[in-house]
Formats: C-alpha cells, structure tokens, sequence
C-alpha cells in the first residue's frame, strides 16, 4: 500500500500526558498537511509543510502542539500536557505541488489517528 | 475568512436513486476551488470532484456532477444511480487561490444507501 499512512491509529492517554503521532505521506509528495476532526464537524486545519519547512500554523495549534517533518519526508505531531479538548481524529494529508498555477486540490489523506484524552 | 455551509447533517436514498447534497460558501475572494470529499466509514477521505471558479462549466466525474451557482455561492452534489458503495459522510471544501491548497471543509452529510 502506497498511500498515506498515520501511527497510531487509536490514541487513549490521562490527561496531562504528552503524545506523538507519525505520518508518512505518499513518498513523491512534497506538501503535507495536519487536519484535525471533532465528532460531527468537518476537518479544521492545522498546521502543513512543503518538503521540511513549515509554512503555515493554524490559531487552532496551541502552544501545546508541535508539528516537524524534519527530512521532508514523514511528519510528527506531538501534544503536550494533553487535555480533553484534544480529543478528536487527526487526519494527516499529503499532496505534491509541481508550481502555480497548477492547482489540484486533490489532498490524499490517511486513515486518522484518533486520541481520547481520559 | 471563508466558510463553508452544509445544512443537510443526515440524508437517505434507495439504492438506484438520484440524491442531491447541498453547499453554500462564502469568500470575497473572486477566483477559487471547490471541492466534494467523500468519508467512507472508517475509511480515509477521497476526493469526489472538483470545480474550478472561473470555469463555468459544471464538472461532471462519472455518476457525480456539480451544480455549481457562482452568484448564489451554491454548490450541490448529485449522485445518479446510487450504490451502496456510496455510503459515506460527504463534505464540502473551499480552497482559496493563494497557492497554499489549504481547504476549508464543511460540517458534512451523512448520506446512506438503502438497499
């Protein structure tokens, strides 16, 4: 299987506790994105790399959360000192962007990792 | 900012039937992306269809087509001869034109498939 692919799947920490969560994006792709999903809403962005740099973060990424991809290639998200809002699917995505104005769109997400935050 | 409204949290259909899913959004932004992504249960989110702005032409992918209104700022979904395989929860997305392919999604539709 090629696609995108999220470690772990399901997430279940005590509150205060940090936690890691790991995405390899498709291998060609240089752009990669973290979205964050709560029951019943849509995916919220969070934060998305072009190869190794970070290029924008969300007002939604907490001091709490670090993003890294720090080869270009699979990216972590770490929570800090979690708490039960953080309780929620984290969807990572990845796409490859050859230059404008070549828009796709077309973002290929993985399965999730879900966290419970006790 | 832009938003993005799905107002149908729940729909049913019989296999073989025509369903429409409804969007509207809002931007201030005059060129952009629209998108339908489909969330099989526990399954990743695959795109749908996609529809560029300035195109007039309402994009059609097999059995999906796109009823894109760009002066109402609508956007609805119809799914023709409907499969079981088409039970998902569907969301609609905005992408601005600012290069940074950020999509703004929906709250979703929850579209089921009676056999």
């Amino acid at each position: 299987d090629t696609g995108v692919s999220q470690d772990p799947r399901h997430k279940i920490t005590k509150r205060g506790q940090n936690v890691t969560f790991r995405c390899d994006p498709i291998s060609e792709h240089n752009r990669l994105y973290w979205y964050r999903q709560t029951l019943g809403q849509g995916p919220e962005f969070l934060t998305y790399f072009q190869n190794e740099a970070q290029l924008e973060k969300s007002r939604l990424l907490s001091d709490r959360f670090s993003a890294e991809r720090p080869k270009g290639s699979f990216s972590t998200l770490e929570i800090q000192r979690t708490e039960q809002g953080d309780s929620a699917m984290y969807l990572c995505a990845s796409s490859l962007i050859f230059s404008r104005p070549v828009h796709t769109g077309e973002l290929f997400f993985g399965e999730g990792s879900r966290l419970t935050v006790l | 900012a832009q938003t993005v409204t799905q107002s149908q949290p729940e729909m049913s259909v019989q296999e073989a039937e025509t369903v429409t899913l409804s969007c509207t959004y809002d931007t201030s932004e005059s060129n952009y992306y629209l998108f339908w992504y489909k969330q099989p249960p526990s399954r990743q989110m695959i795109l749908v269809i996609r529809q560029e702005a300035y195109k007039q032409q309402n994009a059609t992918e097999n059995r999906f087509s796109v009823n894109f209104q760009k002066a109402a700022k609508s956007f609805s979904l119809k799914i023709s001869d409907s499969q079981l395989g088409d039970t998902a929860m569907y969301f609609c997305a905005f992408m601005n034109d600012f290069g940074n392919e950020k999509l703004t999604f929906g709250t979703g539709t929850r579209l089921t498939i009676i056999p």
